[in-house]
C-alpha cells in the first residue's frame, strides 16, 4: 500500500512537444503529491506539487494532473526543451511520510 | 535563504568500516528526513528527525542510525559498511507547518565502499 509506480521508466521527446507522466498510488492516506526534478549529481528539486482537494495546476510551462478516484496523478511538461532532459520523481506523502516513484528519464532531442 | 547543506559531498570507504554523514537543514525547518538513492531501488527513506526525535523510520537494518541536534542539524551513521551501501545520501528539511509540508533536498552525499 506504500507503493507508488510510475511511468514511462524513460522517455524521449522532441523539442516543443509535450512530455507526459503518470504516477499511481495505493494508499489513500497520502494527501501531498509532489513532483521532482533531478540533475545528474544534484539532489531533487520540487518542481510542482498538488493536494487533493484539486484536479489540475499549472505553473509555467508544468502541470500536475490529478484523479481522485482513480488514485492516479500525472506530470505535463509543454513545449518541452533539451534543458528539461532530467529524471523526473512523483513522490505521494502524507505529514513527513514519503514515498517516491522509481522515476522518470526524460530526454528532449534538440 | 541558503539551502540543505550536506558534508561531506563525496566519501570512499572500505567494507567494515563507519562513515558519518551530516546534514544542516533551511533555517527555521525542524524536520529533516533522510533518504538513500541507488540506480536500483531508487529513493527510499531512511529515517526522519523532528525536534530531537526520531519520528519515522524506513525499512533499513540497524546498521543505519542518526540523530538530530537542538539547532535541527543532523547526522547519519552507518556502522559495518556493506558494498551494497554505495550509495546517494540525500537530505531533506522541511517547514512542517499545516500546508507547508514541502520537503527540500541537499545535493547529496555520494558514498563508495570499497
Amino acid at each position: 500500500q506504500q507503493q507508488v509506480k510510475q511511468s514511462p521508466q524513460s522517455l524521449i521527446v522532441q523539442k516543443g512537444g509535450i512530455s507526459i507522466i503518470n504516477c499511481a498510488y495505493e494508499n489513500t492516506a497520502f494527501d501531498y503529491f509532489p513532483w521532482y526534478q533531478q540533475f545528474p549529481g544534484k539532489g531533487p528539486a520540487l518542481l510542482i506539487a498538488i493536494r487533493p482537494d484539486v484536479s489540475e495546476k499549472k505553473e509555467g510551462r508544468f502541470t500536475i494532473s490529478f484523479n481522485k478516484s482513480a488514485k492516479q496523478f500525472s506530470l505535463h511538461i509543454m513545449d518541452s526543451q533539451p534543458g528539461d532532459s532530467a529524471t523526473y520523481f512523483c513522490a505521494a506523502g502524507y505529514g513527513q511520510n514519503f514515498v517516491f516513484g522509481p522515476g522518470t528519464r526524460l530526454s528532449v532531442l534538440p | 535563504k541558503a539551502g540543505v547543506t550536506q558534508t561531506p559531498r563525496y566519501l570512499i570507504k572500505t567494507r567494515g568500516q563507519q562513515v558519518t554523514l551530516s546534514c544542516s537543514p533551511i533555517s527555521g525547518h525542524r524536520s529533516v528526513s533522510w533518504y538513500q538513492q541507488t540506480p536500483g531501488q531508487g529513493l527510499q527513506f531512511l529515517f526522519e528527525y523532528f525536534s530531537e526525535t526520531q519520528r519515522n523510520k524506513g525499512n533499513f537494518p540497524g546498521r543505519f542510525s542518526g540523530r538530530q541536534f537542538s539547532n535541527s542539524r543532523s547526522e547519519m551513521n552507518v556502522s559495518t559498511l556493506e558494498l551494497g551501501d554505495s550509495a546517494l545520501y540525500l537530505c531533506a528539511s522541511s517547514l512542517v507547518l499545516a500546508g507547508k509540508d514541502t520537503q527540500y533536498f541537499g545535493p547529496g552525499t555520494r558514498l563508495t565502499v570499497l
